[in-house]
Formats: structure tokens, C-alpha cells, sequence
């Protein structure tokens, strides 16, 4: 079974510059949940779609970052336009179908790491 | 809110020393508890999980126990190897108000085992 892929796996640009990050999830996994680490930090929680659904975006830090995910698949980071602070490495994870016990592993990615210049 | 906090590292241990990591984590609840792992140039791999109070997860040598009285995760594991060497971060997952179960992580700490 193949993991979490994520592309680029790292990415140079300049500030004002956009950049779209993707993120594959493993087949069947409703749940899919973005995370950003910046250096020196913690690695913090970003987003968490349920199929198609934003179900929670509080981690989002402002408006020029947008997720989306189509068909409940893929899922896509794009951020426009590019600030310094951005730089970090962004996490994928999914996981599947929340059961009855609330709680499941999440699988995560091996990152994409952005360099905003 | 949620947070963990982690023993800063890096950690240089020999090969076949003793591995303390502590952790500590404040939270709301009764939340579950991660160990989870990065090894160089891949994503983060769950080590090991606890999900109630005294409960011991284990994998692969490692272990930590829940210990609600004081709030820790200690990692720990008898004998390292070279092959242990990676980035081991202490996690926590509880249910934000939009009932997403949101990861809050340590900052992390490399650990470089040397023969």
C-alpha cells in the first residue's frame, strides 16, 4: 500500500512569488489534515478536511494560504503571495474514516520543504 | 490550550546507552498521547501511543507510560543503536471545537547515536 506522497518535495522562491503544494493521501482515507513546521518550532496543526469538507481551518494563519481538495482525493496548499515567514516544512497526513473510538493514527508525509527568499 | 513540551535537544548517545526523553504535556480532557518519529529524509513514522492513564505503549524497544498524576510521556529505551538515530517528537491529539482531532506536537529531539 502505498503512503502519504506530497510534491515538491522542497521549493525555492521568492517572496511575492505563489507556490502550490500537493499532497497525496492513501487511497480510502476520508480524513487528510495539513501541518507546518517553521524552523525552530513547533510542528503545527494547519487544516483538516473530511472528504471534500473543510472540517476544521483554524490553524490557518491568514488568508493568503488556501487548501482545497477535490473530489476528496489529492489536496492542494497554495500560498499567494509568498512572505519570508512562510518558510518551513509542510506536513501532509490522512487517516481513515474517524470510528468509534474517535481516534486514529494519522500517516503522515515526508514533507515539502518551502524556502521563501 | 493543549501544549507539549519536550527536552531540547540534540542528544549524542553511544551505541548501546540508555535513552531518556522527557515529556510533558498540558491539555483539557483526557487527551491520547504519541510518541512519533523522522527518520532522515523521510515523514514522520507514530512510534508509539497511549491512550488512558497508566497505560504503556511500546514498539521496537522504546517505551513511555501515561502519567496522568504528572502530566508525562517519558521515552525510553535500554539499549540504543546507530539505527535510532532521527528526530523523536512527543504528541498529543484532542478534539478541537470543530471537532477535528488535532495533533499538538513537542519541539522535537534529534538524537544521534554514534558506534
Amino acid at each position: 500500500e502505498a503512503g502519504v506522497t506530497q510534491f515538491p518535495s522542497h521549493s525555492v522562491i521568492e517572496k511575492g512569488q505563489t507556490v502550490t503544494l500537493r499532497c497525496d493521501p492513501i487511497s480510502g482515507h476520508d480524513n487528510l489534515y495539513w501541518y507546518r513546521r517553521v524552523m525552530g518550532k513547533e510542528i503545527k496543526f494547519l487544516l483538516h478536511f473530511v472528504k471534500e469538507s473543510k472540517q476544521d481551518e483554524s490553524g490557518m494563519p491568514n488568508n493568503r494560504f488556501l487548501a482545497e481538495r477535490t473530489g476528496g482525493t489529492y489536496s492542494t496548499l497554495k500560498v499567494q503571495p509568498a512572505e519570508l515567514e512562510d518558510s518551513g516544512v509542510y506536513f501532509c497526513a490522512s487517516s481513515p474514516k474517524t470510528g468509534t473510538s474517535g481516534v486514529n493514527e494519522q500517516f503522515f508525509g515526508p514533507g515539502t520543504r518551502l524556502t521563501v527568499l | 490550550g493543549n501544549s507539549v513540551t519536550q527536552m531540547e535537544g540534540p542528544v549524542t548517545l553511544s551505541e548501546e546507552a540508555f535513552l531518556t526523553i522527557n515529556c510533558t504535556y498540558t491539555a483539557t480532557g483526557y487527551p491520547s498521547l504519541f510518541w512519533y518519529v523522522q527518520y532522515p529524509g523521510e515523514g514522520l513514522q507514530l512510534l508509539l501511543k497511549a491512550t488512558k492513564a497508566d497505560d504503556k505503549g511500546s514498539n521496537k524497544g522504546f517505551e513511555a507510560t501515561y502519567r496522568k498524576e504528572t502530566t508525562s510521556f517519558h521515552l525510553e529505551k535500554g539499549s540504543v543503536q546507530v539505527s535510532d538515530s532521527a528526530v523523536y517528537f512527543c504528541a498529543l491529539v484532542a478534539i478541537s471545537g470543530a471537532g477535528s482531532y488535532q495533533l499538538t506536537f513537542g519541539k522535537g529531539t534529534k538524537l544521534s547515536v554514534i558506534p
